[in-house]
């Protein structure tokens, strides 16, 4: 059972926007600050977003992130094939004094 | 640019420990950074084991602490981990990463990047 709760499948046409949602409490994502990650089939995660809105050089910007109180939001626009993927949320755990990751959302671009 | 890249035996025998050590190219494991351990079992999400600094302090998962050790060799550019008392638990893919922490105002930032590979770790007689 994870700390942090993503639904654990979504689905949506290319094209189509989709966003995943990442529920925490006050003692994680409530007080901290949130990245998220992708990972393709057979590879490893990649970073996404950090500081809960930032994105690395070299991500588009068809990703974003947003926080509100103690929940997380990665939003996808414009849907690709090449965007079937697992996501991951992540934050750090006051009470845990741990990393904490999310449970995981399979993502299908159907 | 970073690169990471973990070596280690695929098979660790139960009630052994498992060892794993991830080479740093490309930057010194002393820059300002944290490096960690996050393990994938088979078909399931991702796990935090631990971290360690330049400096040879140690942030652990508190479910996996009493069984880990991670330490770094500078003169190798290099980190490792090893986790005692293995049972099929404890299969997984095993990728170490570079960590970035900051606090802004009492708030904990940390993000991972880049990663390596991952290597596959079974446990099994």
């Amino acid at each position: 059972q994870s700390v942090l709760t993503q639904p654990p499948s979504m689905s949506a046409a290319p094209g189509q926007k989709v966003t995943i949602s990442c529920s925490g409490s006050t003692s994680n994502i409530g007080n901290n600050y949130v990245s998220w990650y992708q990972q393709l089939p057979g590879t490893a995660p990649k970073l996404l977003i950090y500081d809960n809105i930032q994105r690395p050089s070299g991500i588009p910007d068809r990703f974003s992130g947003s926080k509100s109180g103690t929940s997380a939001t990665l939003g996808i626009t414009g849907l690709q094939t090449g965007d079937e993927a697992h996501y991951y949320c992540v934050t750090w755990d006051f009470s845990l004094s741990a990393v904490v990751f999310g449970g995981g959302t399979n993502l299908t671009v159907l | 640019q970073v690169q990471l890249q973990e070596s280690g035996p695929g098979l660790v025998k139960p009630s052994g420990t498992l060892s794993l050590t991830c080479a740093v190219s490309g930057g010194s494991i002393s820059s300002s950074n944290w490096w960690s351990w996050v393990r994938q079992p088979p078909g399931k999400g991702l796990e935090w084991i631990g971290e360690i600094y330049h400096s040879g302090s140690t942030n652990y998962n508190p479910s996996l602490k009493s069984r880990v050790t991670i330490s770094v060799d500078k003169s190798k550019n290099q980190f490792s981990l090893n986790l005692n008392s293995v049972t099929a638990a404890d299969t997984a893919v095993y990728y170490c990463a570079r960590g970035r922490h900051t606090a802004v105002a009492g708030s904990a930032s940390i993000w991972f990047h880049p990663w390596g590979q991952g290597t596959l770790v079974t446990v099994s007689s």
